[in-house]
């Protein structure tokens, strides 16, 4: 299984202010997901980064909010835009194993006050 | 719309009691199923998978789940837990041959010594 590390771990942010997220696996992967885990829900996939294309972001979440780049094998950040006390949650990142289980970083939680 | 849904929000156990989470979804094709478990300040891990062939799949620390099909079900079993397995639990679902995951809201166990 692979290795991710995110940062930051945790941060605490104004309003109307953006924060990146980095996530960095131990390899290269094709496919990086990006989750959110809003307090007391479940984890929600905000998007999908393959290295060398646009993110394909699921239903409800928009590119200008949730800008992602994806410039190599085994480096991604998310950037949460304009942030609203909403958007206070945990982001996660993971990868693909070698059939489709997925791998999970240990998450980055944000509040925005 | 797909939808994974776990009955059990909150369980709480003493050790060597017998465990079984229920995880049921909705949808009529061919899907993968996992398990995943966070343990306190940990990350997600993956406890067991299911792609295909022998409904009875096992896993990680002494947990099985079963696959029935007609059912839509892919509940959690361990026959004796211990403290240790106190955590929250997730079922997911893929469609087969994507990697998008739906997520269940998780069941938080505490098992009491």
């Amino acid at each position: 299984s692979a290795v991710i590390s995110q940062k930051p771990s945790r941060d605490i942010c104004q309003r109307g202010t953006s924060l990146t997220i980095q996530c960095q696996v131990d390899s290269q992967v094709t496919m990086m997901f990006w989750y959110r885990q809003q307090p007391g829900q479940s984890l929600t996939l905000i998007a999908t980064a393959n290295q060398g294309s646009e993110a394909t972001y699921e239903s409800g979440f928009v590119i200008d909010k949730f800008p992602i780049s994806r410039p190599n094998l085994t480096f991604s950040t998310l950037t949460v835009s304009n942030m609203s006390p909403e958007d206070s949650s945990i982001y996660l990142c993971s990868v693909t194993g070698g059939g489709y289980e997925q791998y999970f970083g240990p998450g980055t939680r944000l509040t925005v006050t | 719309a797909q939808s994974v849904s776990q009955h059990n929000h909150h369980v709480i156990l003493s050790e060597a009691a017998s465990l079984e989470l229920g995880c049921n979804y909705s949808y009529g094709g061919t899907v993968n199923l996992f398990w995943y478990v966070q343990y306190p300040g940990q990350h997600l891990q993956l406890l067991l998978k299911y792609f295909s062939g022998d409904p009875l799949v096992k896993g990680i620390k002494g947990f099985e789940a079963e696959f029935i099909k007609s059912k839509f079900s892919f509940n959690l079993r361990k026959p004796s837990v211990q403290w240790s397995d106190t955590a929250e639990y997730f079922c997911a679902v893929n469609r087969g041959g994507t990697y998008k995951y739906i997520f269940g809201t998780g069941t938080r166990l505490k098992v009491l010594a």
